[in-house]
């Protein structure tokens, strides 16, 4: 069975630090690995997908595959990166639904 | 062009009380999804659309549950016999085929008293 596991439900940073959210696997196939992002009031949206290799927003994410973790990285927190972030997880070319975790709640402090 | 559309943004009602939820995916987007997102938790599954015929209702709790688009358009989700249980956030997504990048609208959010 499908699981993703976001083990922060909060992650507090300083502004210009370094930030890193959290997210693990489990799949018995080849998934498609997705972050989505939902700042205050507004909808969820994808920021950025594995197959996709891109750097949204100055964020990255790399698809590890021995581990089954796909982190997101950002080098220096932004106030603007406050929001909350899923992780999702498809199966991979043609799948029909995605599988979140529970999210993470982001506060950059000023 | 325009989002996802959802309607109405809340919706309130009683036990045992049947309602609708409304979707307008984005114009020419094939693939409609519904999920459920209740307190504290990720968006959860619940069915797809491809076209008109609902291609995965796996998510689907139970049948009290039933979700239809007739024009392969808009969506329309039923909750009949509402519990309190059913209260949630109720999201709505359409990308422009299976596999695709997910456009979600804003929900509904359902309260059962």
């Amino acid at each position: 069975a499908q699981r993703v596991t976001q083990p922060e439900k909060l992650l507090s940073v300083f502004k210009g630090a370094p930030v890193e959210l959290k997210c693990n696997y489990s799949y018995s196939g080849s998934p498609e690995l997705f972050w989505y992002v939902q700042y205050s009031r507004q909808r969820l949206q994808l920021l950025l997908r594995h197959i996709s290799r891109e750097s949204i927003k100055g964020f990255t994410a790399d698809l590890n595959k021995g581990e089954t973790s796909f982190h997101l990285k950002k080098p220096f927190a932004q106030e603007e990166d406050s929001a909350m972030y899923y992780c999702a997880l498809s199966g991979g070319t043609g799948a029909n639904n995605l599988f979140f975790g529970t999210g993470t709640r982001l506060t950059v402090i000023p | 062009g325009a989002g996802v559309s959802q309607t109405p943004s809340n919706k309130v009602t009683e036990k045992g009380k049947y309602v609708e939820l409304r979707c307008d995916p984005i114009s020419g987007h094939t693939a409609l999804y519904w999920y459920r997102q209740s307190l504290g938790q990720g968006p959860e599954f619940l069915i797809y659309f491809q076209g008109t015929g609902a291609a995965d209702d796996s998510g689907l709790p139970n049948d009290r549950f039933f979700a239809v688009r007739p024009e392969g358009s808009v969506s329309t989700l039923k909750i009949q016999r509402t519990e309190r249980g059913d209260s949630a956030v109720y999201l709505c997504a359409s990308s422009t085929w299976t596999g695709s990048a997910q456009y979600f609208g804003p929900g509904t959010r359902l309260t059962v008293l």
